[in-house]
């Protein structure tokens, strides 16, 4: 069964860049078909696409936030990350990563909150 | 502003049967399938629903989805109190991805 785990700072300065990490477990980040995604949640808000990455590392951003983030994979590692730059107290959410079927997110993480704040 | 309209609340007592809508437009739910998910408090959501109707294994049937032009709707019967919870609709945008409602949050009197 896959599982996936977020990992990351909680607690994040303003201008800084905002970087997490998904560990995949139960199954390989290289099979193909699947979309590795991050999504993230505003405080009592609703959710937000941010983007996804191929095994292969193609990659499709929200064009909202398509200046500001990098995703990346990692496949020896079974990982694959964020990289939000620029950030501010807007930016302050919980962030899942999760896999994606189609369009469907058929796999969520747990999720981590990350605060901006000086 | 979420690019998916959904009601923001939703109520029903026990047993009840009730309905949540999801509208878009032609580049998200007009071209492409619907999925719904299912949001616990504290906890990540769930897919509920995908490719319009369709339910995951463990899913009860009590959960249908549907689909009709730019529109979706979930229907819950026999409503019961654990299915208190938000809900979200999601489709891919040909222009921006994937795409969410605002969520509906429904209450079990």
């Amino acid at each position: 069964q896959v599982q996936l785990q977020e990992s990351g700072p909680g607690l994040v300065k303003p201008s800084q860049t905002l970087s997490l990490t998904c560990t995949v477990s139960g199954g390989s980040i290289s099979s193909g078909g699947y979309y590795w995604s991050w999504i993230r949640q505003h405080p009592g808000k609703g959710l937000e696409w941010i983007g996804y990455i191929y095994y292969s590392g193609s990659t499709y951003y929200n064009p909202s936030l398509k200046s500001r983030v990098t995703i990346s994979v990692d496949t020896s590692k079974n990982q694959f990350s964020l990289k939000l730059s620029s950030v501010t107290a807007a930016d302050t959410a919980v962030y899942y990563c999760a896999r994606m079927e189609l369009s469907m997110i058929v796999i969520w993480g747990q999720g981590t909150m990350v605060t901006v704040s000086s | 502003q979420s690019v998916l309209t959904q009601p923001p609340s939703a109520s029903g007592t026990p047993g009840q049967r009730v309905t949540i809508s999801c509208s878009g437009s032609s580049s998200n739910i007009g071209s492409n399938t619907v999925n719904w998910y299912q949001q616990l408090p504290g906890t990540a959501p769930k897919l509920l629903i995908y490719s319009n109707n369709q339910r995951p294994s463990g899913v009860p049937d009590r959960f249908s989805g549907s689909k009709s032009g730019t529109s979706a709707s979930l229907a819950i019967s026999g409503l019961q109190s654990e299915d208190e919870a938000d809900y979200y609709c999601a489709a891919w945008d040909d222009s921006l991805g994937v795409v969410f409602g605002g969520g509906t949050k429904l209450t079990v009197l």
